[in-house]
């Protein structure tokens, strides 16, 4: 399974973009890139995920580099409610059913947003 | 916007004692998945589920566990003699099948499960 690696912690101003890397070094070419966050103790919430190329919804936006073997999680406009741990996922298949399998979280990223 | 719902959202139980964890996924999903979170530590894949059997467990889903979609809304955990270390919060997800890496998995709020 492919490790991904994360700052443990960090910071942003309310209000600013947040960035948060993620490394996959390992990754596999049929391989998705999963980005999750947690509140607390909440169940993980699904922010995002893409293969190769960026990928943008109503939450955040997903670069991906060209090698994929790193990506960026950007928040346009961070507020005090994102204040999460935040989970890059490299997602494994389930090649017997032919479909994405298990989530393999790791310590993530606790991103602090600051008024 | 479905939701997966989980319950009850506490249990306490003694140890040696049987719990049954319930959820109930969004109601289009075909596949299902238990994980859980110790307190402090990762989030854990358990078991996922899809057509009525185990489609992947992991070392953690052992004989203690098992796993059933009693009718067509509703998905369980059953441990059969709780220890102290399955102290944990427990999540229930679901997804609704689609083809390779595209399918995505949505979380329920949690069961947080204390033995004593």
């Amino acid at each position: 399974d492919a490790k991904t690696t994360q700052p443990p912690s960090m910071d942003c101003a309310e209000g600013r973009a947040a960035n948060l890397p993620c490394n996959h070094s390992t990754i596999s070419g049929n391989e998705y890139v999963y980005w999750y966050r947690q509140i607390h103790s909440q169940g993980p919430q699904y922010i995002i995920h893409g293969l190769k190329n960026n990928e943008t919804n109503e939450m955040a936006s997903l670069i991906i580099t060209e090698d994929r073997k790193s990506s960026t999680l950007i928040l346009p406009h961070a507020t005090l409610r994102d204040t999460a741990v935040y989970y890059c996922i490299v997602r494994p298949l389930n090649l017997i059913y032919n479909q994405g399998g298990k989530l393999i979280f790791g310590q993530g990223t606790e991103l602090s947003v600051k008024p | 916007e479905p939701e997966v719902t989980q319950t009850p959202s506490h249990q306490v139980t003694q140890m040696g004692q049987e719990v049954i964890l319930r959820c109930v996924p969004i109601s289009n999903h075909l596949y299902f998945y238990w994980y859980r979170q110790i307190l402090g530590q990762k989030v854990e894949f358990l078991v996922s589920f899809y057509n009525n059997e185990i489609s992947e467990k992991s070392e953690i889903f052992d004989d203690q566990f098992s796993v059933e979609r009693p009718d067509g809304s509703n998905f369980t955990l059953k441990i059969r003699s709780t220890k102290l270390e399955d102290s944990a919060m427990y999540f229930c997800a679901s997804s609704e099948g689609r083809p390779w890496g595209t399918d995505t998995q949505y979380f329920g709020p949690g069961t947080r499960l204390t033995v004593l």
